[in-house]
């Protein structure tokens, strides 16, 4: 089945514990993507890679970091996590190309609570 | 600053009834455009997506976009209580750096009445 998993689907820490969200793909997809969902504000991009090695930031990028060594993977690291960092985690695949319909697929979230 | 406005109602339609949702956006260099619907609490999962002006029917949604007003819409027939959910609408530009990126407005929820 073609998806994208998250891990962990929960996660409550403290402030300053460094932790890491795990995104994997099994549809070969280029493209991955973080986003972040606060009530209000919508979704909004942290990070996004469009291929291995190749990452940019987005709109929120502050307090996060990335990385692609694989094509499947794209961890999403919180370093020394804050309160403000409370939100509910989306990672997204696509694939790239002309086409301007190709679907972006989300997983299925991960909400992190920091205390 | 691209930005992609929804109206965050709740909208309120009665079971059967025509939903109307509507979505503007700010680059005129966007060139695709996406409705996603989310329940509470999951992921958004695509509905419609259309980059030519006019209607595009799939069962019984219909999107609509003018490009030269900067509008798209999403239209649901026969509403049912299941369609009660937030519509996300996205966009995106077709070509350079950029071409992959959404630009997520923040949604509208809907709520059907049975």
């Amino acid at each position: 089945e073609a998806q994208v998993t998250q891990n962990p689907r929960y996660l409550i820490t403290v402030t300053g514990k460094k932790l890491t969200v795990t995104c994997s793909q099994n549809m070969n997809h280029e493209y991955m993507s973080w986003y972040r969902q606060d009530p209000g504000l919508g979704l909004r991009q942290i990070y996004y890679s469009m291929n291995v090695e190749v990452t940019d930031k987005g709109d929120v990028p502050e307090g996060y970091k990335v990385s692609r060594k694989e094509k499947r993977n794209f961890p999403l690291i919180l370093e020394s996590p804050s309160p403000n960092q409370t939100s509910l985690y989306f990672c997204a695949s696509r694939r790239t190309g002309l086409a301007v319909s190709y679907e972006q697929y989300f997983g299925p979230g991960t909400r992190l609570t920091v205390t | 600053q691209k930005e992609v406005e929804q109206n965050s109602g709740p909208l309120s339609v009665p079971e059967g009834a025509i939903a109307s949702l509507n979505c503007t956006y700010s680059d005129r260099g966007s060139q695709s455009f996406f409705w996603y619907r989310q329940y509470s609490g999951k992921s958004p999962e695509l509905i419609m997506f259309i980059y030519s002006n006019g209607d595009k029917e799939d069962g019984r949604f219909t999107a609509q976009l003018n490009k030269a007003s900067q509008y798209v819409s999403l239209l649901i027939r026969d509403s049912q209580p299941s369609d009660s959910a937030t519509y996300l609408c996205a966009v995106n530009p077709l070509w350079g750096a950029g071409s992959y990126q959404l630009t997520f407005g923040k949604g509208t929820k809907l709520s059907v009445i049975p």
